[in-house]
């Protein structure tokens, strides 16, 4: 299993960004994908997932509104936009592989390496 | 919102101990507790899922206990690669995570 992050970098507050994971190794289409965010010195803290088939998408409520999940199949990539960006959206942006098999279990068995977004005038 | 408290925030300990890791949860979560050690600059690694179950490859000295509020995460005996950072994180209601434990060793 192989995933890796990328589309991170200095923004300025109140732009956008987006994010890209490409995934390799195994069959993409069959999982669950979620994105995880850690500030700097803090713990993670769930952003979001996308079902197998990118029908279904929850978010906690801490960005509901701000963020969009995204998928595409055909290319085994995943994506994560955050929109009116703050300060507080500074840290490591990790995409994450679901441990359930079609049905999402929330929590994660690989992980990225993470790309950094620093927001930043 | 379900959060997740653990205790204590770091600790040091040598090659050879038992160490024990705290996390509580501010409502019921039945066994849906998964536990992950992050080393600096990589990121969390799956320790432990259902509260107790054994990740696949992950050292049998790692063991988890828990149920409802109050689970624990022990290293039967210490080694040196064991350092890092401990988070648990809750699945029954989405996902959260605690604010970890750094242990170090001594």
């Amino acid at each position: 299993v192989q995933l890796v992050e990328s589309g991170g970098g200095v923004v300025q507050p109140g732009r956008s960004v987006r994010l890209s994971c490409a995934a390799s190794g195994f069959m993409f289409s069959s999982y669950a994908m979620h994105w995880v965010r850690q500030a700097p010195g803090k713990g993670p803290q769930w952003m979001g997932i996308i079902s197998y088939d990118g029908t279904t998408k929850n978010y906690p409520d801490s960005v509901k509104g701000r963020v969009t999940i995204s998928r595409d199949n055909s290319k085994n990539r995943l994506y994560l936009q955050i929109n009116s960006l703050g300060s507080e959206d500074t840290g490591l942006y990790f995409c994450a592989r679901d441990s359930g098999v079609a049905a999402a279990r929330y929590y994660f068995d690989s992980w990225g390496h993470g790309t950094l977004v620093t927001v930043s005038s | 919102d379900i959060q997740m408290t653990q205790s204590p925030s770091a600790l040091s300990a040598s090659v050879g101990d038992r160490v024990t890791i705290s996390c509580r949860a501010s409502q019921s979560i039945s066994v849906w507790l998964a536990w992950y050690q992050q080393k600096p600059g990589t990121a969390p690694k799956l320790l432990i899922y259902e509260a107790s179950n054994l990740e696949s490859g992950v050292p049998s000295r790692f063991s988890g206990s828990g149920s409802g509020t109050e689970f624990t995460l022990t290293i039967s005996s210490l080694q040196p690669d064991d350092f890092g950072t401990y988070y648990c994180q809750q699945y029954n209601s989405y996902a959260a995570f605690g604010q970890g434990t750094r242990l170090d060793i001594k």
